[in-house]
């Protein structure tokens, strides 16, 4: 079955551990993106791939970092510098020049 | 700047109807989606308007005013399995999404 998987579904890591969270599609997709979301708000985007070997900041990238090595992956690693961690953290996918994303079940990422 | 405003939370009951309001106002439109988000899992897509008027999709209808920088999601026949989050998103030049805080349907038997 083709879709975006995203592991693992929760997550829990102590102040100053850096994390990453994996995001894997078979979707054949261009373009990959990171989102977060908190209770209450929409999604707010962290970083983005339109292609492999090349990512862009989004609104909220500081405390994140990004790599696209493969089409296929595209992980988010959280660091220390995040000063307010925990959230939900949704990858999503889309081919090249079509708007419509395709999201993961999400991360729950709970920092203690 | 870049606005997008939809209520917290709406209420209805069982079979009735409801219109979920989104505004926006942003630098830059390539149109807007619709996505439904039941608690603790992925947004899934509902509906997208690029061109002004309405889009009817089964119990789903989505309308989109341009000029307005004002669009719609309605509702029909409502049931149980339809409380949820309803996320309204505008699409950005190259496809960037930029979403609204969501709102938040409650259906009551």
């Amino acid at each position: 079955d083709g879709g975006i998987t995203q592991s693992p579904k929760y997550l829990f890591r102590k102040e100053g551990q850096n994390v990453t969270l994996s995001c894997e599609q078979n979707l054949n997709h261009d373009a990959m993106y990171w989102y977060r979301q908190d209770p209450g708000q929409g999604l707010r985007l962290i970083y983005y791939s339109q292609i492999v070997n090349d990512f862009q900041k989004g609104d909220i990238a500081e405390g994140y970092s990004v790599s696209r090595e493969k089409k296929e992956s595209f992980p988010l690693t959280v660091t220390s510098a995040q000063k307010n961690p925990t959230a939900f953290y949704l990858c999503a996918s889309s081919m090249a020049d079509v708007n419509e994303q395709f999201f993961g079940p999400g991360t729950r990422l709970t920092v203690l | 700047g870049q606005n997008i405003d939809q209520p917290t939370e709406m209420t209805a009951t069982e079979g009735a109807i409801v219109q979920i309001n989104c505004t926006y106002q942003t630098s830059g439109f390539n149109g807007l989606f619709w996505y439904q988000q039941h608690a603790g899992e992925a947004p899934t897509f509902l509906s997208y308007n690029v061109l002004d008027g309405l889009e009817e999709k089964g119990r789903f209808s989505s309308f989109l005013s341009r000029s307005k920088g004002y669009s719609y999601l309605l509702l029909k026949e409502l049931q149980m399995k339809d409380s949820a989050s309803y996320l309204c998103a505008v699409v950005h030049s190259w496809g960037k999404l930029q979403f609204g805080a969501g709102t938040q349907v409650v259906v009551t038997p």
